[in-house]
């Protein structure tokens, strides 16, 4: 049973807006959570994490929001850029301690 | 080259035949994963390794074997190669376990299984 969903598979936005990419998941365990992206053909780069004292972490355009009452992250970009495209994945671990969950991931596509 | 390679980038072999996918990482990382990517699914862990000759299953590990006698390689191999096996393996590491640490992803070895 998937525990780290992405509901959307797939987003587009236009250049210069917002993209907001969700994640549920449903173990109350996890307590360490991140963002991937993935261009074709390559392996998924981390892009930002947060951990569970935290609410709210930033880098530059992409800032994480987590929810644990709602066990909902999401990922917001601004100003989203054409190179933004890719799929994102995000991912949660915390109850074995060796094991990060992912998502299905998420198909951004940023329109010039 | 330093970082994390991946080989054969591609692979088709037979049902019942064994075969092995190689990683290699150059960061000198305790930790190596190996994931499998397919639609619907997301990225599924297979198998980790917290140091040499330390291994252990993740979500997916039946059909799998993994090794790991140097820190630098983790070998995954398929004994029986079945058509469910047919996926993109992605295979990372990271220098802390998984709760604190990104992991860095491989490119990737896309095998198809006829």
């Amino acid at each position: 049973d998937q525990q780290v969903k992405q509901n959307s598979p797939s987003l587009s936005v236009q250049e210069g807006r917002i993209s907001i990419l969700n994640c549920d998941y449903t173990n109350s365990m996890f307590d360490y959570f991140l963002w991937y992206k993935k261009y074709p053909a390559e392996g998924p780069t981390f892009l930002i994490s947060i951990s569970s004292i935290k609410d709210k972490n930033e880098d530059g355009r992409f800032t994480v929001f987590l929810n644990k009452s709602a066990k909902h992250l999401s990922l917001h970009i601004v100003p989203s850029q054409p190179g933004d495209s890719a799929v994102y994945f995000c991912a949660a671990s915390g109850d074995t301690g060796n094991q990060f969950y992912f998502g299905t991931g998420t198909s951004l596509t940023v329109i010039p | 080259d330093a970082g994390i390679t991946q080989s054969p980038r591609y692979k088709i072999t037979e049902t019942g035949r064994q075969v092995t996918l190689m990683c290699h990482q150059t960061w000198s990382h305790s930790y190596m994963f190996w994931y499998r990517q397919d639609l619907g699914h997301g990225l599924r862990l297979i198998y980790y390794s917290a140091a040499a000759d330390i291994t252990d299953k993740g979500e997916v590990p039946d059909g799998y074997v993994v090794s790991r006698s140097k820190t630098e390689n983790f070998p995954l191999t398929l004994e029986s190669a079945t058509r469910s096996q047919t996926s993109v393996y992605f295979c990372a590491s990271s220098e802390s376990s998984a709760i604190v640490g990104e992991q860095y992803f491989g490119p990737g070895t896309r095998l198809t299984v006829t």
